[in-house]
């Protein structure tokens, strides 16, 4: 697997708490990359990194924001967490944005809000 | 905007089967096209990257075809083994660089 990390695996949290979840890299790959899964609807673009401190957004962007401090790190928080973002989210890498070189993908943090 | 479709949901076969597994999609301005494996509880792996100037790419008991003119990729899967059970996922890069999915067909392969 490429060096990607994603903690937490899991959580459980309540409704208006702040989230935040962390992606990792060992691969120095400049695009990283936070998408949901959900049922019915596939993967969907939340937010994507193209250097540090260089964000953009997503297909699905709204609820989120996203921060690059480090090359290796990625982090996607959920200022006021509500029940619809109960999702799995996957973090991903590449080197370039149109590469041809397949973008690696996290194992995945499984989010339940109640 | 890019839809990508991948019909049916689900498949169940007998090991042993060659089988096919489609995948369409909507603009043929695309800049690759990418079929990748999930496993249960598990990211994805990606299994066959067809640049759009290719047609097809292959990789073990894998085949890739793609037809950009007419929005449509094939997975062939030669002699199917339960461990071949999983979902594999469909999704092509735009022009904007970014990855369009389809939702998955989701493979089960009796012993």
């Amino acid at each position: 697997d490429a060096g990607i990390t994603q903690s937490p695996r899991h959580k459980v949290t309540e409704t208006g708490t702040p989230v935040t979840l962390r992606c990792h890299q060992t691969e120095n790959h400049r695009y990283m990359y936070w998408y949901r899964q959900d049922p019915g609807h596939g993967l969907r673009l939340i937010h994507y990194s193209y250097g540090v401190k260089d964000t953009d957004k997503g297909e699905v962007s709204d609820g989120y924001s996203v921060s690059r401090s480090k090359t290796e790190d990625f982090l996607l928080t959920l200022e006021s967490a509500t029940s619809s973002q109960t999702s799995v989210y996957f973090c991903a890498i590449s080197p370039e944005s149109l590469s041809n070189q397949p973008q690696h993908f996290g194992d995945g943090t499984r989010l339940s809000i109640l | 905007k890019q839809e990508v479709t991948q019909i049916p949901a689900a498949l169940s076969v007998p090991e042993g089967e060659n089988l096919v597994l489609n995948c369409s999609f909507t603009d043929s301005a695309i800049y690759n096209l990418q079929w990748f494996r999930q496993d249960p509880g598990k990211g994805l792996t990606s299994l066959l990257l067809i640049q759009s100037s290719q047609r097809e790419q292959t990789s073990g008991r894998l085949n890739a075809s793609l037809d950009k003119s007419s929005g449509r990729s094939t997975l062939y899967i030669a002699a199917s083994q339960p461990g071949d059970s999983a979902t594999y996922l469909c999704a092509v890069t735009g022009a904007n660089s970014k990855l369009t999915f389809g939702k998955g067909i989701t493979l089960s392969v009796r012993p």
